[in-house]
């Protein structure tokens, strides 16, 4: 089944604990990207990959990072959560980041940082 | 507040009536998206229009992109309430995508 995954599904964590969010996608996609929604917003976009070894800023890029060193594989990386960062995060990839493609999205990962 | 603001932010309409909502950016854009979201689930695409395109037809959606006027619109014909949902759209421009806050759409049985 063509699928976006991400782990782990909810995650509480401490201030400062260093945590890694891993994506995932089995349909040959070039593009992937990460987004954060927060209570009655839209989706804001902090990283994204056109392709391996290539990865971009979003919107919100600050206090994550993000590496894509194959095809399948975007994970998401704080390197010292704080408070804000609590949120809903998910992971979505496409056939391509241009003119044409729909965005497929994984389950999403709720994240608390205390 | 975000490029792709869409209006109105909830719409409460009685099954069978269409409803219709409406989203506005900013800047240029490769193609616009519409997708639904069921209570804080994963997002599902709806419809793509390409900045080239006037309107689209999917099923019971309609998308119309005037870029003229840098705007879309969805209309959902003879809602049902399993189309109870938030709708969000997003701008697409050399991969960066841009997110609206979304409309809370209520369809009364």
């Amino acid at each position: 089944e063509a699928q976006v995954t991400q782990n782990p599904r909810y995650l509480i964590t401490v201030t400062g604990k260093k945590l890694t969010v891993t994506c995932s996608q089995n349909m040959n996609h070039e593009y992937m990207s990460w987004y954060r929604q927060d209570p009655g917003l839209g989706l804001r976009q902090i990283y994204y990959s056109m392709n391996v070894e290539v990865t971009d800023k979003g919107d919100v890029p600050e206090g994550y990072k993000v590496s894509r060193k194959e095809k399948r594989n975007f994970p998401l990386i704080l390197e010292s959560p704080s408070p804000n960062q609590t949120s809903l995060y998910f992971c979505a990839s496409s056939l391509g980041g241009g003119v044409s493609y729909e965005q497929y999205f994984g389950p999403g990962t709720r994240l608390t940082v205390t | 507040s975000q490029q792709g603001e869409e209006d109105p932010q909830a719409l409460s309409i009685q099954e069978g009536e269409n409803a219709t909502m409406n989203c506005s950016y900013k800047t240029s854009i490769n193609n616009l998206q519409w997708y639904r979201q069921n209570s804080g689930r994963g997002l599902v695409h709806l419809i793509l229009i390409r900045s080239n395109e006037r309107e689209k037809h999917s099923g019971r959606l309609r998308v119309t992109l005037d870029t003229s006027k840098k705007s879309s619109s969805l209309l959902i014909t003879a809602s049902r309430a399993a189309d109870t949902a938030s709708y969000f759209c997003a701008t697409v421009w050399r991969g960066k995508s841009t997110f609206g806050d979304g409309t809370t759409l209520t369809v009364k049985p």
